[in-house]
């Protein structure tokens, strides 16, 4: 079964870099993922899509600030030169066939 | 510009029936698949339902099938998510997203969501 496994919260200075990460569940270590941003009382908006190989493809918008990479099974998102603004939850979103599964997020808080 | 805008989210009574609409505009619509996602209040997302570019196919989450029903009008550029016999636990914000293919991958907009309430 596709599961998707993010740490709940992670913290880092205005300014820094931060890594987040999501792992696939064994068996699924070859799929791609997308992750989203949901900024307090806003709707989610997509940021790029993770392959494998640590390829991805951002969404309209989203500033070189976001990177991508792979490793195994983690799909991770980092964001370099923290600004208050990226401050959110993010989500890591997965697919099969029939399915789509969410992972259950990361609160970013920028100090 | 891709914008998804929601409708329908009310507050009903539990085993009540609504159907929520998602007007597309900035995009062909009947190029792509179509998604509604949830958010339950304070927590996290959860995926509900697709449907394919034609409407062929539709794929439901496990605790949905067979009280929801998603379906489109391509001439009308809209989506729609009929539910019934609904639950407390339906309670959520219904956004509607856009795939970036046409059978389902993975999607790349959203709505800004409309919130449905289950209470008595």
């Amino acid at each position: 079964q596709l599961v998707v496994t993010q740490s709940p919260s992670v913290s880092a200075s205005l300014g820094a870099s931060v890594k987040l990460t999501c792992t696939l569940s064994s068996g699924h270590r070859t799929y791609a993922i997308a992750w989203h941003q949901q900024q307090t009382e806003k709707g989610p908006r997509y940021l790029m899509k993770i392959n494998s190989d640590g390829s991805h493809s951002k969404g309209d918008g989203i500033p070189d600030r976001f990177s991508g990479s792979s490793s195994g099974a983690e799909r991770s998102l980092t964001i370099s030169s923290l600004q208050s603004e990226d401050e959110a939850d993010y989500y890591c979103l997965a697919w099969d066939t029939d399915m789509w599964v969410f992972g259950g997020g990361t609160k970013l808080t920028v100090l | 510009e891709v914008q998804l805008v929601e409708s329908g989210g009310v507050v009903v009574h539990p085993g009540g029936s609504l159907r929520l609409s998602c007007a597309a505009s900035g995009f062909t619509f009947d190029d792509y698949a179509m998604h509604w996602v949830r958010q339950a209040p304070g927590k996290g997302l959860e995926w509900v339902s697709l449907i394919s570019w034609d409407g062929r196919t539709t794929y439901y989450t496990d605790s949905v099938k067979g009280r929801f029903t998603i379906s489109r009008d391509n001439t009308r550029n809209s989506l729609y998510l009929q539910m019934k016999s609904l639950r407390p636990e339906d309670t959520a914000f219904y956004y509607c997203t856009k795939d970036i293919y046409s059978d389902g991958f993975y999607f790349d907009s959203w709505g800004q969501g409309t919130l449905v309430t289950v209470s008595s």
